[in-house]
C-alpha cells in the first residue's frame, strides 16, 4: 500500500480481556517494528521482524505481549489479560530493510485504553 | 546503549521567529540520528536524518540540523517559524550497522503564536 496502516485506530477494552492490534506495512518493506508510546513519552521499542523472522523481542514488557508476522507482510500484536498500565499508543513502522540508515515509516497508531 | 535527551518539553515561538529544538544523545558507537514530527492524529513523519557525510543536514519544510560530535548534539532549527509548524517533535538515535531499534527522546511540543 501507499503507507503503513494500522487497525483499529482506537480500542477500549476492560481489564483482563485480550486485544489484537494489526499493522499493514508498505508492501515492498522487509522490516517491521512495533513501538509503545505512553502519554507524554517518546515511542519505546517492543519488537521487530525481518520478513517472518523475529530477531529481537527484547522490548516486550511481559509474556502477555506477543507479535507475529506469519507471511512476512501483515503483523499482529496481541496483549493477553490486559492491564490498565497497557494503556498507550501502539505504533507500527516499516522500512525497506533493517539497515540502520533506512528510514522507518510510521503508521497512525492504535490508541488502546484499558478500563 | 543509546539514549536521547530533549531539553524543554514545550517550546513557544512567535511566527517568523527562529525555531531551536535541542537534542543531545549518548551512544557508545557512532550514531545515526533522526528527527521526526507528529501532527495531531497522524503518524510520525521523518523530518531529516544524519547517517554519514555532511554534518549539516537539511530536511523537509525548511528544517535543518547539525551533528556536532564534540557536543553530542543534534539540534533542530528553522530560521522562520510558521503556524503550520506547531506539532510535537521527536529526536531519535540508532546504532549504526545492522538492524537496530530507534531510541526516542520524550518529545518537544512546539507552539507557534501570532
Amino acid at each position: 500500500g501507499a503507507g503503513v496502516s494500522q487497525s483499529p485506530r482506537y480500542k477500549v477494552t476492560k481489564r483482563g480481556q485480550d486485544v489484537t492490534l494489526r499493522c499493514d506495512p508498505i508492501s515492498s518493506h522487509a522490516t517491521l517494528y512495533w513501538y509503545q508510546q505512553a502519554l507524554g513519552q517518546g515511542p519505546e521499542f517492543l519488537t521487530y521482524f525481518n520478513y517472518e523472522a523475529q530477531p529481537d523481542k527484547s522490548g516486550l514488557p511481559s509474556d502477555r505481549f506477543s507479535a507475529e508476522r506469519p507471511e512476512g507482510s501483515i503483523s499482529t500484536l496481541t496483549i493477553q489479560r490486559t492491564e490498565q498500565r497497557d494503556s498507550a499508543m501502539y505504533r507500527c513502522a516499516s522500512s525497506l530493510d533493517g539497515t540502520s540508515q533506512e528510514t522507518q515509516y510510521f503508521g497512525p497508531g492504535t490508541r488502546l485504553l484499558v478500563l | 546503549a543509546q539514549s536521547v535527551t530533549q531539553l524543554g518539553s514545550h517550546v513557544s515561538v512567535s511566527e517568523g521567529a527562529l525555531v531551536l529544538l535541542r537534542c543531545n544523545y549518548s551512544s557508545s558507537v557512532p550514531p545515526y540520528l533522526f528527527w521526526y514530527v507528529q501532527y495531531p492524529n497522524q503518524g510520525l513523519q521523518l523530518l531529516l536524518k544524519y547517517t554519514t557525510g555532511a554534518t549539516l543536514v537539511k530536511g523537509i519544510n525548511g528544517f535543518e540540523a547539525e551533528f556536532k560530535k564534540s557536543e553530542t548534539s543534534f539540534h533542530l532549527t528553522k530560521p522562520s517559524a510558521h503556524m503550520s509548524d506547531a506539532a510535537e517533535y521527536f529526536c531519535a538515535v540508532r546504532k549504526g550497522g545492522t538492524a537496530s531499534k530507534l531510541t526516542f527522546g520524550t518529545g518537544t511540543r512546539l507552539q507557534v503564536t501570532l
